[in-house]
């Protein structure tokens, strides 16, 4: 899997949008881009994965760059609750069930009152 | 979606003695995984559990001291083997679905220290 670079922390305001980065310029044709996030205390929890195209669900949405070097996960009206590190994982999925995911250091998100 | 269940959820263990943390999904899941997060530190794969057979282990984890069993599609079990103060970590179980997203539902891990 593709190496991935984000930034050890960040802070945002509440009720502001968070913009999480993610450089991933290794990344292959066949490679998705898979956010999740943890939450002190709690296992990781799946937020969103895109292959080129934008993304948006419930909880975020998924830009990535046209060169699918880079993308940025965007929370949309950040709360306390999305205090968490985020991470930023870049995988093959071939569909016949999910493999393995390798973490890096990912991105603790503080949001401030 | 699946719901992953782990038990214990957290133990004080004495050095030299081994636990069983068991994992139960309630959905069939094609892969089930075990990871190790280390104080302050990221997850980290140990091994896939796979069904009826043996584990396939990451490098530098091996079965003598992980060993893991995964009867059916739903339950496994991850014991840690002669326990030392450096297996103090939370243990996490994750599974995936056939078919999906591939994404992984984790448990909320079992937090194990060693004395």
């Amino acid at each position: 899997d593709a190496k991935t670079t984000q930034p050890t922390s960040m802070d945002c305001a509440e009720g502001r949008a968070a913009n999480l980065p993610c450089n991933h310029s290794t990344i292959s044709g066949n490679e998705y881009v898979y956010w999740y996030r943890q939450i002190h205390s709690q296992g990781p929890q799946y937020i969103i994965h895109g292959l080129k195209n934008n993304e948006t669900n419930e909880m975020a949405s998924l830009i990535i760059t046209e060169d699918r070097k880079s993308s940025t996960l965007i929370l949309p009206h950040a709360t306390l609750r999305d205090t968490a590190v985020y991470y930023c994982i870049v995988r093959v999925y071939s569909g016949g069930g999910a493999d393995g995911l390798t973490f890096g250091k990912g991105t603790h998100l503080i949001i401030q009152p | 979606s699946a719901v992953i269940s782990q038990k214990p959820s957290r133990d004080i263990c004495q050095r030299g003695t081994s636990l069983t943390i068991q994992c139960q999904v309630d959905s069939q899941v094609t892969m089930m995984f075990w990871y190790r997060q280390q104080p302050g530190q990221s997850l980290t794969l140990i091994a896939t559990a796979n069904q009826g057979s043996e584990a396939t282990y990451e490098s530098g984890f091996v079965i003598d001291k992980f060993p893991i069993s995964r009867p059916n599609l739903t339950f496994s079990t991850l014991t840690v083997s002669n326990m030392s103060p450096e297996d103090s970590s939370i243990y996490l179980c994750s599974g995936g679905l056939a078919g999906g997203t591939g994404e992984l539902f984790f448990g909320e891990g079992s937090r194990l220290t060693v004395l």
